[in-house]
């Protein structure tokens, strides 16, 4: 079980879009369609944004959509606001009952 | 609403063993429908997936932890607790309960109800 690889940051102006990838293997990302998204703030617990690769929670703004081509899963955060300034983490099942986290996305909202 | 609160010893002496409970509210663990997990951030760095329970007491471990985690939980206290044996530096980190949920009959998921963490500090 390995971790999934994210990018170390990204950036965008508001109103932008920004798209953070996830990518693992077939064993994990590309095995399985549970792959999910978490949004944490400083000090905060993280939050989930999107599940099972595409949905989003309730409460959640249609900002926020999910995504997977092949080993690669994506988070697309449309419309940057302020407040989306934060870490991003991606979850998969990685067989077994185990799961594997991304390292993490720093998101700057320039 | 559910939440979710860790509690246990923030200091913790090398060798020795980390011991934090989950207190659950706002919903009942022997409801059946969910697993809790225990996940971890040492400072400064990513997620890291520990462990979960099923109400009757069916656990799956990170298989780079298996050998030093036991995850247990007390329907009647309405608590799940970790334990991680043999404990060094890299063990510390803010330990997280959560609740996970999925979708269909594979029941594995996502985490939708975090506790808000506790910052265990292993240190002589």
């Amino acid at each position: 079980q390995s971790a999934l690889t994210q990018p170390r940051s990204v950036s965008g102006s508001p109103g932008q879009s920004v798209t953070i990838s996830c990518t693992g293997t077939s064993s994990d990302v590309g095995g399985y369609s549970y792959v999910s998204w978490y949004q944490q703030h400083p000090n905060k617990a993280p939050k989930l944004v999107i599940y099972d690769v595409s949905k989003r929670p309730s409460g959640v703004p249609d900002r926020f959509s999910g995504s997977r081509s092949g080993n690669t899963a994506s988070l697309t955060i449309s419309g940057l606001q302020a407040e989306d300034e934060a870490d991003y983490y991606c979850c998969s099942y990685a067989g077994g009952y185990t799961f594997a986290f991304g390292g993490g996305t720093k998101l700057t909202v320039l | 609403q559910v939440q979710l609160q860790e509690s246990g010893p923030g200091l913790v002496k090398p060798s020795q063993t980390l011991s934090l409970t989950c207190s659950v509210s706002g919903g009942s663990i022997s409801s059946g429908r969910y697993y809790w997990s225990w996940i971890r951030q040492p400072a400064g760095k990513g997620l890291e997936w520990i462990g979960r329970i099923y109400s009757s007491g069916s656990t799956n471990y990170n298989p780079s932890l298996k050998s030093r985690v036991t995850i247990s939980v007390d329907t009647s206290k309405n608590q799940f607790s970790l334990k991680l044996s043999s404990v060094t530096a890299a063990d510390t980190a803010v330990y997280y309960c959560a609740r996970e949920d999925y979708s269909d009959y594979v029941e594995v998921g996502y985490f939708d109800y975090w506790g808000q963490g506790a910052l265990v500090t292993v240190s002589s």
